[in-house]
């Protein structure tokens, strides 16, 4: 079975530019997260969504930074605009219901922005 | 609030030999589930053991066990036969029974192994 999808691997963009981070969930399951991993704050949950709605949004740093689920298999999450200070790894990660709260991510997002 | 700490931010151990990691944590949850993943330079997360804190019995996992203190908040990973595999970021995790399986996570030990 496939694994979670994200897209793209690696971005290296410019200050100001627009960056959009995708994520496809495993199928069947009901929650999705967006962590963010950087050296100096390690791991930190940004959001996570419950059937597609936004449950937790408190971790998203401010409001340059956006996500959305508009159906069961597809989240995105949004940089407008970007500064040199989101450089970070991305992960979304998916679990479903039942799963003794264990939950599944994917390979990443590297996004540099000079 | 959750916290979870991690000592240790480098260990290293020869390649056969066993290895700790250790955790501890803070909460006023009486039931939870706490992690272990593996970090290594792919940046893939991937689950290495999982505990319930209702149970009493330490998780195991082929090479990789866990010593469970409930009472002493403390969460240790033990790797028995150490390989070059093992090298990786090793992050502790936190999270709540049913309350969203959003995770917390200790802030990560460098595990090197030497052959």
């Amino acid at each position: 079975d496939a694994g979670v999808i994200q897209s793209p691997r690696h971005e290296v963009t410019e200050m100001g530019q627009e960056v959009t981070l995708r994520c496809k969930p495993i199928s069947g399951h009901n929650s999705l997260f967006w962590y963010r991993q950087t050296m100096m704050r390690g791991l930190e949950l940004l959001i996570y969504f419950n059937n597609n709605v936004p449950i937790d949004d408190s971790g998203m740093p401010e409001d340059r930074f956006s996500a959305k689920m508009p159906n069961a298999s597809f989240s995105t999450l949004k940089i407008q605009p970007s500064e040199p200070r989101d450089s970070a790894v991305y992960f979304c990660a998916s679990s479903p219901r039942g799963s003794g709260n264990t939950i599944y991510f994917g390979e990443g997002s590297w996004l540099t922005v000079v | 609030a959750q916290t979870v700490t991690q000592s240790q931010p480098e260990m290293s151990v020869q390649e056969a030999e066993t290895v700790t990691l250790s955790c501890t944590y803070d909460t006023s949850e009486s039931d939870y589930y706490l992690f272990w993943y593996k970090q290594p330079p792919s940046r893939q997360m991937i689950l290495v053991i999982r505990q319930e804190a209702y149970k009493q019995q330490n998780a195991t996992e082929n090479r990789f066990s866990v010593n469970f203190q409930k009472a002493a908040k403390s969460f240790s990973l033990k790797i028995s036969d150490s390989q070059l595999g093992d090298a990786a970021m090793y992050f502790c995790a936190f999270s709540v029974y049913n309350a969203g399986n959003m995770l917390t996570f200790g802030g990560g030990t460098r595990l090197m192994v030497k052959p």
